[in-house]
């Protein structure tokens, strides 16, 4: 079993849509949780952290967080096609700053 | 103003040489990580800092030599590289180590021939 587990797509929403982007996860114990954006050929980008149950919002994007299901989402509204990219989920392994990341979910935003 | 950055950008070489790839950020941060992002595009820990201390040490093959000179500065030394050490290496960092969101440099894309 994979310790963070993404759906790799590609998920194609059009502009204007809501993108929605799951992650689910395998240690019980982790208390951090991030997305992070990849454009291809470029670094991974933060765009949330999260840490506690609910839900956090910035701007257009939204982290959702359920440490029960361990289940972690993204959503963003108002999808733009410059949100066309690979989301990348990451969680925290014990205390050492350890990340675990997961495949990572294709975006695709079509005008 | 770059705040992690990465030297080279780009690293060919044939099999069985030894390279260094060296990694500086400026944003004040304790600890600094070494990943490696394979061709399918999975990204995996290989090493972390903290302030020079040694933290994370994955099972990594022991060509691979991290070293940090002081907190701003994190280099990696691969020796005999092989045709599986092809992919991109990224440096990050981190407030401390705990917790804290990473930031990325722009990675350093290494082909072996």
């Amino acid at each position: 079993q994979k310790e963070v587990e993404q759906n790799s797509g590609p998920l194609s929403v059009p502009e204007g849509a809501i993108a929605s982007l799951n992650c689910t996860y395998s240690d019980r114990g982790s208390q951090s949780f991030f997305w992070y954006r990849q454009y291809s050929g470029k670094s991974p980008e933060l765009i949330m952290s999260i840490y506690s149950n609910g839900d956090k919002e910035d701007g257009r994007f939204t982290a959702q967080l359920n440490k029960a299901s361990q289940y972690v989402s993204l959503l963003i509204r108002d999808s733009q096609p410059s949100d066309s990219a690979t989301y990348l989920c990451a969680v925290n392994s014990g205390n050492t700053g350890k990340l675990i990341f997961g495949q990572g979910t294709t975006l695709q935003v079509k005008p | 103003d770059t705040a992690v950055s990465q030297t080279p950008k780009y690293l060919v070489t044939q099999m069985g040489n030894d390279k260094s790839i060296k990694c500086e950020q400026n944003l004040g941060h304790d600890t600094m990580y070494w990943y490696k992002q394979d061709s399918k595009k999975f990204l995996k820990i290989m090493f972390s800092y903290n302030n020079k201390e040694l933290i994370i040490n994955e099972t990594v093959p022991n060509r691979f030599s991290p070293k940090s000179p002081d907190k701003a500065h994190l280099n990696l030394h691969i020796n005999s590289l092989e045709l599986g050490d092809s992919a991109v290496y990224f440096c990050a960092s981190s407030q401390s180590y705990i917790s804290q969101p990473q930031h990325f440099g722009d990675g350093t894309r290494l082909s072996i021939l």
